[in-house]
């Protein structure tokens, strides 16, 4: 069965980094496309970017644009989502999500990653 | 940028039909996909492709897609159904995913 299992929970000051990792389990992990959405408290879910497992091409939304770096370890069948210069407002619950084509639908979660951002 | 609209709030009693809507400019042309998420959980896949279901999705979730509303149909709701309920759609002129602002289904 596929899962996606996600980093626990972290709390990082304001202007620092945080990675969150995403392993996948239970099938061949380049044929997928990793995709990462966020979820402020009482927000909508909103899109961040994706990666190409097989060749580690990358896409992302212009509201993340200079901050986010997305990678992936094929060894270790492991996307990771990297945010810089983190604000308050960047505290939100964190998914990765497994799509068959980056233009398709999500059909797995992880079980998201709350960050905090706090000082 | 494209934007999805969802009503905030549907209320159905159990047994009866709930209809959540997704109104988008055009949205008849796109692919739309529909999630569920239970307080706490992460989204889950509950219609893709307008009207797909996943498999284990009971055949009481349904939708349809045309003109400028995508409509996610649940018949007999249950108290499990209780959930909020997010459209997508893949904005083609941005390339970016979009997000409708979630409907909070209550059974009555």
């Amino acid at each position: 069965q596929v899962h996606l299992v996600q980093s626990g929970a972290d709390v990082k000051k304001p202007g620092a980094s945080v990675r969150v990792s995403c392993k996948a389990s239970g099938y061949s992990f380049t044929n997928y496309v990793i995709q990462w959405v966020r979820q402020a408290p009482g927000q909508r879910l909103a899109w961040m970017g994706w990666i190409n497992t097989d060749t580690g091409g990358t896409r992302f939304s212009q509201s993340f644009q200079g901050r986010i770096t997305i990678t992936r370890d094929t060894s270790a069948s492991t996307a990771y989502m990297e945010l810089s210069s983190l604000r308050s407002e960047d505290t939100a619950v964190y998914f990765c999500a497994r799509a068959e084509v980056a233009t398709g639908h999500f059909d797995y979660w992880g079980q998201g990653t709350l960050v905090t951002v706090s000082s | 940028s494209y934007v999805l609209t969802q009503p905030p709030s549907v209320s159905v009693a159990p047994g009866k039909t709930a209809r959540i809507t997704c109104g988008g400019n055009n949205i008849g042309i796109k692919s739309v996909h529909w999630y569920q998420q239970r307080p706490g959980q992460a989204p889950v896949l509950v219609v893709y492709y307008d009207y797909d279901r996943p498999s284990g999705i009971p055949e009481r979730f349904s939708g349809s897609n045309s003109e400028n509303t995508a409509t996610l149909t649940i018949s007999r709701v249950e108290a499990g159904d209780e959930a909020d309920y997010y459209c997508q759609v893949w904005d083609s002129s941005s390339d970016h995913w979009v997000f409708g602002g979630g409907t909070k289904l209550t059974v009555l």
